[in-house]
């Protein structure tokens, strides 16, 4: 069955150093949404890629689709102690599939 | 807008007890998931529902089922409950337009002791 992958499972980063998680699928996938949960929290949608080679920005969080649309990446500029919490991919391989999440990469961020 | 509602927050129960979650969605939202998080295993997908039919179900035992109401409500049960059933269980709503996004609620933590 269709698996979705992430590297690294957990992160440890000195404030201010950059962060990058990446999210890799078996199949090739229509879509996929990035998530960050904060520790006691739930997961909170961030973005969500469509076509092929897209890269967007949020501030110091840049998300990129893979040319194939099988992996994405999020990447962290200047990280800050409130980038702290776990963050997960998620695809579909069409619109009407169910969402596979990704197991997650959890971000600590050291002062 | 209200966000994503479940009840109870909290529960504890015996092995083999049988249990019913309930999620209310974000109000137009016809769309509900329901996943279970466990730190080991990350979020799973049990099911989803959409305008009171199930759309597709995730690969857990036949002892998770669901239901969706008219006004979109959803609730899960779990029966004969297992040790590994403890678990945080989240639900998400979603929209029917693009980008799909799925709006999740606070979840339940489930004890099965």
């Amino acid at each position: 069955g269709q698996q979705v992958m992430q590297i690294p499972q957990y992160q440890h980063v000195q404030e201010g150093e950059d962060f990058t998680t990446y999210c890799n699928s078996s199949t090739t996938l229509s879509n996929i949404q990035w998530y960050k949960q904060r520790p006691g929290g739930h997961p909170v949608f961030l973005i969500q890629l469509v076509k092929s080679g897209e890269v967007k920005k949020q501030k110091r969080l840049t998300f990129q689709f893979g040319e194939a649309k099988k992996n994405s990446s999020l990447h962290i500029t200047a990280t800050q102690t409130t980038d702290v919490g776990t963050y997960f991919c998620a695809g579909r391989k069409t619109s009407y599939d169910k969402v596979i999440f990704g197991p997650g990469t959890s971000l600590s961020v050291i002062p | 807008k209200a966000g994503v509602t479940q009840t109870p927050r909290y529960l504890i129960k015996t092995r083999g007890q049988q249990v019913t979650l309930s999620c209310s969605p974000i109000s137009g939202h016809r769309s509900v998931s329901w996943y279970q998080q466990t730190p080991g295993q990350g979020l799973q997908f049990l099911f989803e529902y959409f305008s009171e039919t199930q759309r597709n179900k995730g690969n857990f035992p036949g002892r998770f089922s669901g239901r969706q109401f008219s006004n979109s409500r959803s609730e899960m049960n779990v029966s004969t409950l297992e040790l590994g059933d403890s678990a945080l269980y989240l639900c998400a709503s979603s929209s029917d337009s693009f980008p799909y996004e799925q709006y999740f609620g606070p979840g339940t933590r489930l004890t099965v002791t």
